[in-house]
């Protein structure tokens, strides 16, 4: 079992819609979650951390944390076209340093 | 600026010659790493490095080499590149081992005829 897991996609969304992008991880002792997002050639981006359970809020972006089910979630409302990307999920294992990233979401917006 | 850089950029070159690809960061950090991006298979670490003259293998370190002289610097040595590390290539840095914001180098794109 991979220690990061999110659906490749690629997701369709129209724009102005909620994208939801969804990770799951392995290790119950995983205390530091976070959402990058990387355009096509270029590097990851660091856009969310959360760390407790529940939501947590930045402008048109939302993290949700669910410890218990080992699920972190990325909500974008209000797509726009320029989210088109691939959205990474990176767990941090504080027990050996690690931060561990999924294999990426890959986005769409459609106008 | 805070940054890490990364260089060259892009890089064609064939198997069997050697070659660098140099990273460097100006935010004092102790903890850097390289990873390697390969279409569905996501990051991969190759080596990490803890502080000076510290370093150790992530998990795909075979073809590889590293070394940390000074806290600044971290190249990433390929020793006698093949066609299967062909792949883009990004340097990342963080303030400590136990700081879990990561910084990233703007990627290499390398090819291995």
């Amino acid at each position: 079992q991979k220690e990061v897991e999110q659906n490749s996609g690629p997701l369709s969304v129209p724009e102005g819609a909620i994208a939801s992008l969804n990770c799951t991880y392995s290790d119950r002792v995983s205390q530091s979650f976070f959402w990058y997002r990387q355009y096509s050639g270029k590097s990851p981006e660091l856009i969310m951390s959360i760390y407790s359970n529940g939501d947590k809020e930045d402008g048109r972006f939302t993290a949700q944390l669910n410890k218990a089910s080992q699920y972190v979630s990325l909500l974008i409302r209000d797509s726009q076209p320029s989210d088109s990307a691939t959205y990474l999920c990176a767990v941090f294992y504080n027990q050996g340093g690690k931060l561990i990233f999924g294999q990426g979401t890959e986005l769409s917006v459609k106008p | 600026e805070a940054q890490v850089t990364q260089n060259p950029r892009y890089l064609i070159t064939v198997t069997g010659k050697k070659l660098t690809v140099t990273c460097s960061q100006n935010m004092n950090h102790e903890y850097m790493s390289w990873y390697r991006q390969d279409p569905g298979l996501g990051l991969r670490q190759i080596y990490y490095s803890m502080n000076v003259e510290v370093t150790d293998k992530g998990d795909v370190p075979e073809g590889y080499k590293v070394s940390r002289k000074e806290k600044r610097n971290f190249p990433l040595i390929l020793e006698s590149p093949s066609p299967n590390q062909t792949s883009l290539y990004f340097c990342a840095s963080r303030r400590d081992f136990g700081t879990d914001t990561q910084y990233f180098g703007p990627g290499t794109r390398l090819t291995v005829l």
